[in-house]
This record gives structure tokens, C-alpha cells and sequence, in this order.
């Protein structure tokens, strides 16, 4: 089982609507991640959070704003998505940012934009 | 963008044969990782190899990691049918900012093993 929770596991929304994705730890990470995958895709990388601080942002269009509360939470927070955007949204951890680190994901988040 | 490749996209075989998945990288690495990941689920980590190791086990697990190549094999011994999944390699090259630890996954091998 994997320790990196993610809810909802399922979230319909239109495209004018405001949600918002949450993933949380208890491993004492401090790395976190937010990934993208669409259907038959690899997963592809779009933050990371080093100690709580923004690190890598891969120029995701600004509908899409990662937050991050604290060590344990990471957010995703959604604002007139588009269609395309439908796809699976995957939390990761690690106990640091760093090359030597082990990446735990989530089970994941599916979003629908209709 | 995508670092690795892997090969075959899909695979099938009868419970209890082996299954080799090879993937291959462009970049220098620092370290490749095997993960899996069963349908519409999360990605579980199944094993990490440093640049500077060239074989190493974890239960039926068999990985080997070529740097002159830039390649990698997946082997998984005795297969299951509960070893169904999507399998995926993925490096931290260096050359895509790989010092933050973003991982560069592949495009998967999918392996489906039948009871």
C-alpha cells in the first residue's frame, strides 16, 4: 500500500469551475511532486517542492497552481481546465529532491473535464 | 520530454515463463529506476540502480544496467498472473536537470501474463 494518499481518487468538473487536488504524506519527505498522465502515456513531470518551495515548475499553463501548506500536504488547484486536461494526476514523495532519492507515488487522482 | 524507450511495448506470456523488458536512455544518467504500474493505478517503485552498479536482484527481480549501451533489462523470474502491469524505466538525467530528482519516465512495456 502505498503511503502517499491522494483525494479525491475521482473528480468530474466543467470548465468554469474551481477545484482543487490534495495529496499528503507522513513519511517526512521533503520532496514532493505533482505528475500528469494521460491515457497510454508515461507519466510526465509538472512541480516539484523542495522544503516546502517551489522548484521546478515544467511551463505548466497557469490554469493549473500547485500549493504547498506544509511538509506533509501538496495541492493542485484547478481553474478553467480544458477538456484535454483530462488525465491521471499523480503525488509523489521523496525524502529529499536529489538524484539518490526513491520516488513514492500516490494511487492517483482521475480528472474529467467536460 | 521522454529520456527512455522501452522494449517491447507489450508482452505476453504464460504464468511461470520469465519476462525481459529492456529499456533504453539517450543521456548519462546518475541512477534508473523500474517501476510498475497496473491499470488506471498508481506507480510502485520496484528498484533503483546507480550508474556505477551493473546488476542487481530484489526477489524475482533481475536488473541490469549497461552505461556504455545506455540500456537496461527488466527480468522478472516465474511470472504471475498478479505481475500484470505496465512497466515503466526511468532516469534522472543529468543533462534534463536531473539534480532536483525529476524522474524522465519511458513509454512503457506492457506485460500481461496469462494464467
Amino acid at each position: 500500500d502505498t503511503e502517499v494518499t491522494q483525494t479525491p481518487k475521482h473528480l468530474v468538473m466543467g470548465m468554469t469551475n474551481k477545484k482543487s487536488l490534495k495529496c499528503e504524506q507522513h513519511m517526512g519527505h521533503r520532496a514532493m511532486y505533482w505528475y500528469k498522465q494521460k491515457a497510454k502515456k508515461p507519466p510526465e513531470l509538472m512541480f516539484v517542492y523542495s522544503y516546502e518551495k517551489l522548484s521546478i515548475n515544467e511551463s505548466v499553463p497557469s490554469r493549473f497552481s500547485p500549493e504547498c501548506p506544509n511538509s506533509s500536504l501538496l495541492n493542485l488547484h484547478l481553474h478553467a481546465l480544458q477538456p484535454e486536461d483530462s488525465a491521471l494526476y499523480l503525488c509523489a514523495s521523496s525524502q529529499f529532491s536529489g538524484v539518490r532519492n526513491t520516488i513514492y507515488f500516490g494511487e492517483g487522482s482521475w480528472l474529467t473535464v467536460v | 520530454s521522454q529520456q527512455g524507450e522501452e522494449d517491447p511495448q507489450a508482452l505476453s506470456i504464460q504464468e511461470g515463463e520469465n519476462a525481459t523488458m529492456n529499456c533504453s536512455y539517450k543521456t548519462s544518467i546518475n541512477n534508473l529506476q523500474w517501476y510498475r504500474q497496473n491499470s488506471g493505478r498508481g506507480l510502485v517503485h520496484l528498484i533503483l540502480i546507480r550508474s556505477n552498479e551493473r546488476e542487481k536482484h530484489s526477489g524475482r527481480l533481475r536488473v541490469t544496467l549497461d552505461t556504455s549501451k545506455k540500456s537496461s533489462s527488466l527480468l522478472i523470474t516465474a511470472s504471475r498472473a498478479a505481475d500484470t502491469a505496465s512497466y515503466f524505466c526511468a532516469t534522472d538525467a543529468r543533462n534534463y536537470g536531473g539534480s532536483q530528482g525529476n524522474l524522465i519516465f519511458g513509454k512503457g512495456t506492457k506485460l500481461s501474463v496469462k494464467p
